[in-house]
């Protein structure tokens, strides 16, 4: 049950886009469509922001989006704003049917 | 509105046990899987256990199998992580959470520290 594999840190600055990877395997991400991202800021509970790698809650801004190519998962912010400065994480289903989480990235907002 | 709080968080000497609980209210608890997820201090989310809505299902993390049991008590609509054996790795802000095509909806969690 390794960590899927996220950059540390991502900058942009407002209205850019960028877009934060997680990298697994094919007992994870490469093999599930369960994969969910998450943002998280200071002293908050996390909050789901994708579930089922592209899916939106209701509530969640249009601004995120995600997607999968094999063994990644990625999710991209557009339009970035101030708000958005925060922790991301990934999480994935696992073929043992466990749940597995991304090492997290820093999103900061220039 | 949907909710949940967790309990039973506090400092816990290495090798003794501690129970948390997680109160539901808001919705029908015995319609979904539930999770406990943990953070360490300054570090991420870890996943820790999950349970299926009527416990044929449960899963945990390799790092507290065999020391940690989930189970649920959907007429309570609550959620319980039952802890022996505890470590000191295991400090951490503890989480429940809620199962929906991801997990939507989260506690505000509760503390346990383990320490002598």
């Amino acid at each position: 049950q390794s960590a899927l594999t996220q950059p540390a840190s991502v900058s942009g600055s407002p209205g850019q886009s960028i877009t934060i990877s997680c990298t697994g395997t094919s007992n994870d991400v490469g093999g599930y469509n369960f994969v969910s991202w998450y943002q998280q800021h200071p002293g908050k509970a996390p909050k789901l922001m994708i579930c089922d790698v592209s899916n939106r809650p209701s509530g969640v801004s249009n601004r995120f989006s995600g997607s999968k190519s094999g063994n990644t998962a990625s999710l991209t912010i557009s339009g970035l704003q101030a708000e958005d400065e925060a922790d991301y994480y990934c999480s994935s289903f696992t073929s043992s049917s466990t749940y597995v989480f991304g090492t997290g990235t820093r999103v900061t907002v220039l | 509105e949907v909710q949940l709080v967790e309990s039973g968080g506090g400092l816990v000497q290495p090798g003794r046990s501690l129970r948390l609980s997680c109160a539901t209210s808001g919705f029908r608890i015995d319609d979904y899987a539930m999770h406990w997820v943990r953070q360490a201090p300054g570090k991420g989310l870890e996943w820790v256990s999950g349970i299926s809505w009527n416990s044929g299902t449960i899963g945990y993390a390799d790092s507290v199998k065999g020391r940690f049991t989930i189970s649920r008590d959907n007429a309570k609509n609550s959620l319980y992580l039952q802890m022996n054996s505890l470590r000191a790795e295991d400090t951490a802000l503890y989480y429940c959470a809620k199962e929906w095509s991801g997990m939507d909806v989260w506690g505000q969690g509760t503390t346990v520290t383990v320490s002598s």
